[in-house]
């Protein structure tokens, strides 16, 4: 079956800095991936997604991922950090039958 | 409704008594996930249902859980004899069933304390 491995369970940045948040997959077919947001005390919202076409994928908040076939990655990126951004961020990855797994996720903090 | 519902949103329950948590989707939306979601584990891929019949049941740890999904809608999660390591929270999505890449929606999650 599918699998993600995000890399980095914490990862802590200043506020204006870049966050990047790695993410690498396993399928045995071309690859859906997602990459979800948790805020505290909040359920899951996408935050973006890719299926086909352009590789370089654009979020809500300022996000995007690229995707990187001879990779195997999808890393979320954020040119400058915010407060609100502190959450935890899942990565994950269907196929064709929508059978959906994710990442162990990794929990962004953000220093004044 | 408009979002996926699950109910209770927090259940207590004494170790080896029997508990169901309940999933109800978006309407329309033919896939259905189970998810665990434990402190510092991340999201655990529990079963996945096309329809009413569960094409993976791989990630059910155990025997003493189960789930099934009636009429293509609601689904129930069953965990027999509950132990305190079931504490976690369940989390339920669904999604339309179409090329693999459609948003899955989550619900708020059942919080299960065992105690």
């Amino acid at each position: 079956a599918q699998s993600v491995t995000q890399l980095g369970s914490h990862v802590s940045v200043s506020e204006g800095a870049l966050v990047l948040l790695r993410c690498n997959y396993s399928s045995s077919v071309p690859p859906y991936l997602f990459w979800y947001v948790q805020y505290p005390n909040q359920g899951l919202q996408l935050l973006l997604k890719y299926t086909t076409g352009a590789t370089l994928v654009k979020g809500i908040n300022g996000f995007e991922a690229e995707f990187k076939k001879s990779e195997t990655s999808f890393h979320l990126t954020k040119p400058s950090a915010h407060m609100s951004d502190a959450a935890e961020y899942f990565c994950a990855v269907s196929e064709v039958d929508n059978d959906m797994r994710f990442g162990a996720g990794t929990r962004l903090t953000v220093k004044p | 409704g408009a979002g996926v519902s699950q109910s209770p949103s927090n259940k207590v329950t004494e170790k080896g008594k029997d508990v169901e948590l309940r999933c109800d989707p978006i309407s329309g939306h033919t896939a259905l996930y189970w998810y665990r979601q434990s402190l510092g584990q991340g999201l655990e891929f529990l079963i996945y249902f096309q329809g009413n019949s569960a094409p993976d049941k791989s990630g059910l740890p155990s025997d003493r859980f189960s789930a099934e999904r009636t009429g293509g809608s609601v689904s129930t999660l069953t965990i027999q004899r509950t132990q305190q390591e079931d504490s976690a929270v369940y989390l339920c999505a669904s999604s339309l069933l179409g090329n693999g890449g459609t948003e899955a929606f989550f619900g708020q999650g059942t919080r299960l304390t065992v105690v």
